[in-house]
Formats: C-alpha cells, structure tokens, sequence
C-alpha cells in the first residue's frame, strides 16, 4: 500500500526555536515535494529533492531526502509567525514520471511569538 | 514560474444542481492535469487525470459520472460536479504538469464548494 506519514500532524512553537518536521513514504520514488498551505489557499512549492543526499535551503527552511530510509526531513531554523501554515510532503505515485503525486497527512505548524 | 488559473474560487450551490470548475494553464501547454479534494484538515486526494484528447482516469471510489472531466485542449480542463450534494462540499484544486518538466506541478488557487 501506498503510504506517506508526516509527523508531528500538529506543531505548535515559539519563535526562535528549531524543529524538524518528518516524512516518511513507502514508495520506491527517488523524488520528493514539500509544500506549504496557508488556510483557504492553494499550495505553494517549496522544494523538490531529486536524488539520496540532497539537501535544499531556502531561508528559514531545509529539506533532506534519504531514498534508503525513505525519509525526507523539513527542518526549520529559528522560526517565524510568518512559517505559520501546513506543510505538505509528497512523492510520485509509481510510476514516475507521470506527475500523479501521493500526499502526506500535513503538519499544522502554529508558531507563537 | 508557471500560472494555473482556476475558477471560479468560491461557489454556493443547491442541491442538485451542477457546477463546473475551470482550470486553465496560462503560460504554457499542460500535458497533463490533475484534480484533487481537499476536505477541512485534511490532505489532498488524488481524484482524476485529465489528459488532453482522452478520456479522464479516475482514482479508485470516485464516481466518473459524478465528477465529470473534459480536457479539451492542451491549457484547459473542467471539472463538472453533478446533481451536487451536500456531501460533496470540498475544496477542489486543479494542478497542471507538463512532461517538459516533470519535476515541477503547478497548483490552481482552489475551489471552495458549498452545497446548500
């Protein structure tokens, strides 16, 4: 079966702290999506991992991919209101390359000043 | 990057009545586009493939007569919701995805489906 698991499903933090958020897929897919989803929006991309190893940075935010462990981690760094949404990670439904994603549950980050 | 246009954004309907959603890429030729639904604090489910010039595949338990598809050139695609129901109050988004770049999939803004 076809799984994707975030965890934690809800985050709540204050700002400044650190937290990682974690991803992990039952499918052999060799790629990874994060999105974030403000409340009543569409979603927005963050970052796509490509291979074992890679490792994306954007601000406040870094996305790891390990194909072996089938486990991406979003992880933030001395956070924001601003990071205040849900994120989503996703992989390919086999077989790639057809665009048709899975999705995980999201996390629901609330960070509190 | 890429726009996906989706409407309309927000829709109050009767029961039993029909909506159509649109969801057109603007700046370039989707091969491929995908709806999902997205009930409140939920994730996004997968509900359909639309492929310009063929028929839609539909993912398994969605009803194809319910939720009709029509891609109909490479930058438009409908989605028609039939004889509404309460129940099928969700929020709708569309996604475009072209072979040129496979890493990439471009989300409409959503659709907001009330059925009174």
């Amino acid at each position: 079966e076809l799984k994707v698991e975030q965890n934690p499903l809800f985050l709540s933090m204050q700002e400044g702290k650190n937290y990682t958020i974690y991803c992990n897929y039952s499918t052999t897919s060799d790629r990874l999506y994060w999105y974030r989803q403000d409340p009543g929006k569409s979603l927005e991309s963050l970052f796509v991992l490509l291979s074992n190893g890679a490792v994306k940075q954007e601000g406040r935010l870094m996305a790891s991919l390990d194909t072996k462990a089938r486990l991406s981690t979003l992880h933030i760094t001395a956070a924001v209101h601003d990071l205040s949404a849900t994120y989503f990670c996703a992989v390919d439904i086999p077989p790639s390359n057809t665009g048709k994603l899975i999705f995980g549950q999201g996390t629901t980050l609330q960070v509190k000043p | 990057g890429a726009v996906v246009s989706q409407h309309p954004s927000w829709v109050i309907c009767k029961s039993g009545t029909s909506v159509k959603i649109e969801c057109r890429s603007l700046d370039f030729q989707a091969t491929t586009m995908f709806w999902y639904r997205q009930f409140p604090k939920q994730s996004l489910m997968l509900m359909a493939t639309s492929n310009e010039g063929s028929k839609a595949t539909y993912e398994q338990g969605v009803e194809k007569d319910k939720f009709l598809i029509n891609h109909a050139s490479l930058t438009l695609s409908t989605l028609t919701v039939t004889s509404a129901h309460p129940e099928d109050s969700s929020f709708y988004i569309c996604s475009a995805w072209t072979a040129l770049a496979k890493n990439i999939q471009y989300f409409g803004a959503g659709t907001r489906l009330s059925v009174l």
